[in-house]
């Protein structure tokens, strides 16, 4: 079954904080995973992809690793603000031709102000 | 970055009735469009997958005959929900991939999403 998993499902964390947001899937046949953000009653936000080649990908305070081996990604969050509260979900993409994502049940992030 | 749209953007539906969810991408042309809905907390869940002119595949466990998908061209696909009950109420959120974005990797833009509400 190709489970993606999140942890944790909540977070709750003091402006400045960094901070820390785990993947885990169950399928090592990955040919990209995908963070993305979304806001209350709102749509994705694609935020880093990952191809399988690579190990990681940054964007501003944003830094996503994948580390195929062990199934895993992480999407760091340096200096942490109050607007980046979101709900953060991970998709990995099947390494076959029907380009479909499974998706993780996210991480609802707070950061307090 | 390219553009999904979806409309409406929320629907009120009494059970019975059948309510049609359209998703356009607005600026490519997208070969292929998914959709997924999404229960409150919880993460999306692939309900099909459309390409233009053809006819859509459907997820394990999705009725076909209940979510008709039309993806009658390159920007435009529809979702309709015939016969909405309670437990239809959900968001759905429509997703456009074109190969001819991002250097040809395929990636899928989304749109920001249609609450359903069946009473």
């Amino acid at each position: 079954k190709q489970e993606v998993t999140q942890i944790p499902a909540a977070l709750s964390v003091p402006e400045g904080e960094n901070l820390v947001l785990n993947c885990s899937f169950t399928d090592s046949a990955i040919y990209n995973l995908q963070w993305f953000r979304q806001d209350p009653g709102k749509g994705l936000t694609s935020l880093l992809l990952i191809q399988s080649s690579q190990r990681e990908q940054t964007s501003g305070r944003l830094n996503a690793s994948l580390d195929k081996s062990s199934g895993r990604s992480t999407l760091y969050i340096a200096a942490s603000q109050p607007g980046d509260s979101a709900t953060y979900l991970c998709a990995r993409r099947v390494e076959d031709s029907s380009y479909k994502l499974i998706f993780g049940s996210g991480t609802r992030l707070l950061v307090r102000p | 970055g390219a553009v999904v749209s979806q409309h409406p953007s929320w629907v009120i539906c009494k059970s019975g009735t059948s309510v049609k969810i359209e998703c356009r991408s607005l600026d490519f042309q997208a070969t292929t469009m998914f959709w997924y809905r999404q229960f409150p907390k919880q993460s999306l869940m692939l309900m099909a997958t459309s390409n233009e002119g053809s006819k859509a595949t459907y997820e394990q466990g999705v009725e076909k005959d209940k979510f008709l998908i039309n993806h009658a061209s390159l920007t435009l696909s529809t979702l309709t929900v015939t016969s909405a009950h309670p437990e239809d109420s959900s968001f759905y959120i429509c997703s456009a991939s074109s190969e001819r974005l991002a250097g040809g990797l395929r990636v899928k833009y989304f749109g920001p999403g249609t609450r359903l509400t069946v009473t």
